[in-house]
Formats: structure tokens, C-alpha cells, sequence
């Protein structure tokens, strides 16, 4: 059974930083790019960011390139999410999530965590 | 970005009957579009991928279809637990973008 689980979500002045964490299991971890999305009533669903399986590769969305930087450790099945320069617009549930299709970057996401809130405050 | 505009926004039917539910995208996305369904409190399930095909284990009620800038997710005949929150996602370009959801609730 895939299983995905983030951690490291909480408040943060505004100007802070965050890393969040995502554990993976039950999949071939390497084989899949990994995604990480944010969610806000206002704004909906943003795709922030994704990495390759091999970790070679990365993408991030405008609202976050220069800010967040993506990266895994196929050791240890994770991926993380360094955010710097935090501020209120950055405040959401943020998922990471499985690529669809094995070797694939970015197509369809077919497993999410659970989610992690991120709230931007003083 | 390419920008994905579903509707209607908020879509009130009865279980058995059919949905259908629209995107449309502000420049041609070719078949490269998927369908998520989101229910509250959970988070978003893939049902279609590439515009017409069925992510595992989704029912076959569910069907897309569509190719360009327009396109289409029926569900042909609505059970209870379809009522949700339905996204529409787009891979032609990065970055992906998301539809800003139809919300399906029961009448």
C-alpha cells in the first residue's frame, strides 16, 4: 500500500523558513518523480514544485522558484521542501504526491499525503 | 500558465442521475488533462488521466473526454459518494495547473 506522510508544517513569522518532509513507502521510490502541492480555499490548488526520481531534475512553479528548493533522498525514501523567505500568501496545506506514471516528471498525480498545514503569521 | 475554467461551479443533482462537468482551458492542452475528485476533509483522488482514461480502480460510471481547449468528465449515473469536489489538471505546459473545481452536491 502506498503510503505518503509530511511533517514539519507549523507557524512561521512572516520572512521564516520551513522544511517540510514527506515519507514514502509501499512503491519503488526511485522509479517516481515526486510532487509537492498546496492547497488554499482563496487560491484552490497550486503545483509548486517537482522532482525527478533520480533527483536530478527539479521544477518549481514562479510564485516559489528562488524561495523553495526541492530535493530527495532515495536512501531514505523522502522528500523535502526548504521554504525561505516565507510570507502570507505561502500560508496552505501543502501535499507531496506521487507521480502517475513511473519515470515520467510531471503528468498526473495518483497518491497524496495527508497534508501538512503551513501557517505564515506573526 | 494556462489557465482551466470549469463550470459550473457548483452542480445540484439527484444520485442516478447523470453529470457531466466542463473545462476548458485557455489554449490547447492536446489530450493532456486529468480529473481529480476531492471529497471534505480527504485529499484529492486521480480518476482520469490524458483526458479519457480511467486511473486504476475507478468505477466505469466515471468517463472523460475531450481534446484542445475542451473537455468533458461524466459520470453516468451518480451514487451517493460521488458528491464532492471535482478538479480538472493540465500537463501540457509547466506548470501543471488546476481548474478551480465544481463543487457536486446532492439536490
Amino acid at each position: 500500500e502506498v503510503q505518503l506522510l509530511e511533517s514539519g508544517g507549523g507557524l512561521v513569522q512572516p520572512g521564516g523558513s520551513l522544511r517540510l518532509s514527506c515519507a514514502a513507502s509501499g512503491f519503488t521510490f526511485l522509479g517516481y518523480a515526486m510532487t509537492w502541492v498546496r492547497q488554499t480555499p482563496g487560491k484552490g490548488l497550486e503545483w509548486l514544485s517537482t522532482i525527478s526520481g533520480s533527483g536530478r531534475d527539479t521544477y518549481y512553479a514562479d510564485s516559489v522558484k528562488g524561495r523553495f528548493t526541492i530535493s530527495r533522498d532515495n536512501s531514505k525514501n523522502t522528500v523535502h521542501l526548504q521554504m525561505t523567505s516565507l510570507g502570507a500568501d505561502d500560508t496552505a496545506v501543502y501535499y507531496c504526491a506521487k507521480e502517475h506514471l513511473r519515470y515520467f516528471d510531471w503528468t498526473a498525480l495518483d497518491y497524496w499525503g495527508q497534508g501538512t498545514l503551513v501557517t505564515v503569521s506573526s | 500558465d494556462i489557465v482551466l475554467t470549469q463550470s459550473p461551479a457548483t452542480l445540484s443533482l439527484s444520485p442516478g442521475e447523470r453529470a457531466t462537468l466542463s473545462c476548458r482551458a485557455s489554449q490547447s492542452v492536446g489530450s493532456f488533462l486529468a480529473w481529480y475528485q476531492q471529497k471534505p476533509g480527504q485529499t484529492p483522488r486521480l480518476l482520469i488521466y490524458d483526458a479519457s482514461n480511467r486511473a486504476t480502480g475507478i468505477p466505469a460510471r466515471f468517463s472523460g473526454s475531450g481534446s484542445g481547449t475542451d473537455f468533458t468528465l461524466t459520470i453516468s449515473s451518480l451514487e451517493p459518494e460521488d458528491f464532492a469536489v471535482y478538479y480538472c489538471q493540465q500537463r501540457s505546459n509547466w506548470p501543471p495547473t488546476f481548474g478551480q473545481g465544481t463543487r457536486l452536491e446532492i439536490k
